[in-house]
């Protein structure tokens, strides 16, 4: 199984400020064929299920905000929230779906400093 | 607007069995992979298992093989997880989600529904 590594497990940032976090695979989730990086992040705010934000690694959901991208390639992946806003306290999960099972990184919880 | 639906859970005896069903509605269910994820109380997601669009290809996590099974019934636009010899590590929350295909992460989300071993 790809084992998924998040870091940190927690993240205080200041309103307006850059959030990163980072996720690290056990192995390459980089598809040869297609030159695509099967790597998913997901945004779960409290007694909410899921949502996707990026997928292929970098490729934006509809109506997710812009302030919020995905690089990356290869095993090492970041999701990065330009500008932070009050509304994006969450969980932040990435997520491989190269092989399965298709595993979670672990979560990191995302506050306002 | 895509709507998942899931029901079928609550509390059973190690042990016992629990059939979990996810209406659909609001896209062509025959035309996407369906998801199974869990979240145990105050825990991170797990996969468990998906399904292709014909129900002819399914996969499964380890934690689950040989005790959960998933199906689809596409006339009725539902999806199925039927789980056996259930142990408290299956407490958790259990959600449905959608790909539109086998190269896709699952995209929308049903909002889950608790299932409870104990005795």
């Amino acid at each position: 199984d790809i084992v998924m590594t998040q870091s940190p497990d927690s993240l205080a940032v200041s309103l307006g400020e850059r959030a990163t976090i980072n996720c690290k695979s056990s192995q390459s989730i980089l598809y040869s064929s297609d030159n695509k990086n099967y790597l998913a992040w997901y945004q779960q705010k409290p007694r909410q299920p899921p949502r996707l934000l990026i997928y292929w690694a970098s490729t934006r959901e509809s109506g997710v905000p812009d302030r919020f991208s995905g690089s990356g390639s290869g095993t090492d992946f970041t999701l990065t929230i330009s500008s932070l806003q009050a509304e994006d306290v969450a969980v932040y999960y990435c997520q491989q779906y190269y092989s399965t099972p298709y595993t979670f990184g672990q979560g990191t919880k995302l506050e306002i400093k | 607007e895509v709507q998942l639906v899931e029901s079928g859970g609550g509390l059973v005896q190690p042990g016992g069995s629990l059939r979990l069903s996810c209406a659909a509605s609001g896209f062509t269910f025959s035309s996407y992979w369906m998801h199974w994820v869990r979240q145990a109380p105050g825990k991170g997601l797990v996969w468990v298992s998906r399904i292709n669009g014909d129900g002819s290809s399914t996969s499964y996590a380890d934690s689950v093989k040989g005790r959960f099974t998933i199906s689809r019934d596409n006339a009725k636009n539902t999806l199925y997880l039927q789980m056996n010899s259930l142990g408290a590590e299956d407490t958790a929350l259990y959600y449905c989600a959608n790909a539109p295909g086998h190269k896709n992460p699952p995209d929308s989300w049903g909002q889950g529904t608790l299932v409870t071993v104990s005795s």
